[in-house]
């Protein structure tokens, strides 16, 4: 089964740090791009960025750029969303989504279940 | 950024119903949208890519058009399980998402 599984909610800090995960399985994950997208309470999917898992490019939205840090280990399947200070406002679920294989449509046809972030002092 | 104008915001309606919600570019995106379907406390699903292109597995009740500016997503017969909150997403440039429309059955 072609699937994504992400990590566990967390709760934080503002000020902390917080890596959470993605990973793919049941298809070969070089060969797919992983995108971040972030769905804040209540509200609508707001796209962050993508990476290519074989060499590690990004690409990040301008309302993101600077403040998470997209990376990759293909070594174990795996695709990351950082933060290395966060905020009250990083209050979320977090998907990661599987970009169909190109040179298809920008597409995101396999997402992971969501991770919850809690950001509160 | 391309800014995605989705409408309505909600709606109601009949199982059996024929439903249409529009979504509209702030420029030319051609056919480079896509449709999502989310349900409470899921994650999205593709349902629609480029404009007009079922995805795999997916009911033939759901169809989608239009080009250019102006794309139309349409459920031919309301079904209980499409309680969902549905997404058009454009890839012409910077990924973006429309605002939502909210579906809910009378």
């Amino acid at each position: 089964e072609v699937q994504l599984v992400q990590s566990g909610a967390e709760v934080k800090k503002p000020g902390e740090s917080l890596k959470i995960s993605c990973e793919g399985s049941g298809y070969s994950f070089t060969n797919y791009w992983i995108n971040w997208v972030r769905q804040m309470p209540g509200k609508g999917l707001e796209w962050m960025g993508k990476i290519d898992p074989r060499d590690s490019y990004t690409d990040y939205s301008p309302s993101f750029q600077g403040h998470v840090t997209i990376s990759t280990d293909k070594s174990i399947s795996t695709a990351y969303l950082q933060w290395s200070s966060l905020k009250a406002s990083d209050t979320a679920m977090y998907y990661c989504a599987r970009r169909r294989e190109l040179p298809g449509p920008d597409a995101f046809d396999i997402w992971g279940q969501g991770t919850m972030v809690t950001v509160s002092s | 950024d391309i800014q995605m104008t989705q409408s309505p915001s909600s709606l109601s309606a009949s199982v059996g119903d024929r439903v249409t919600i529009t979504c509209q570019a702030s420029q030319d995106i051609t056919d480079y949208l896509n449709w999502y379907q989310q349900k409470p406390g899921k994650a999205p699903k593709l349902l629609i890519y480029d404009a007009s292109n079922l995805e795999t597995g997916v009911p033939s009740r759901f169809s989608g058009s239009g080009s250019g500016t102006d794309f139309t997503f349409t459920i031919s017969s309301l079904q209980p399980e499409d309680i969902a909150t549905y997404y058009c997403q454009q890839f012409d440039n910077i990924i973006t998402f429309g605002q939502g429309t909210r579906l809910e059955i009378k």
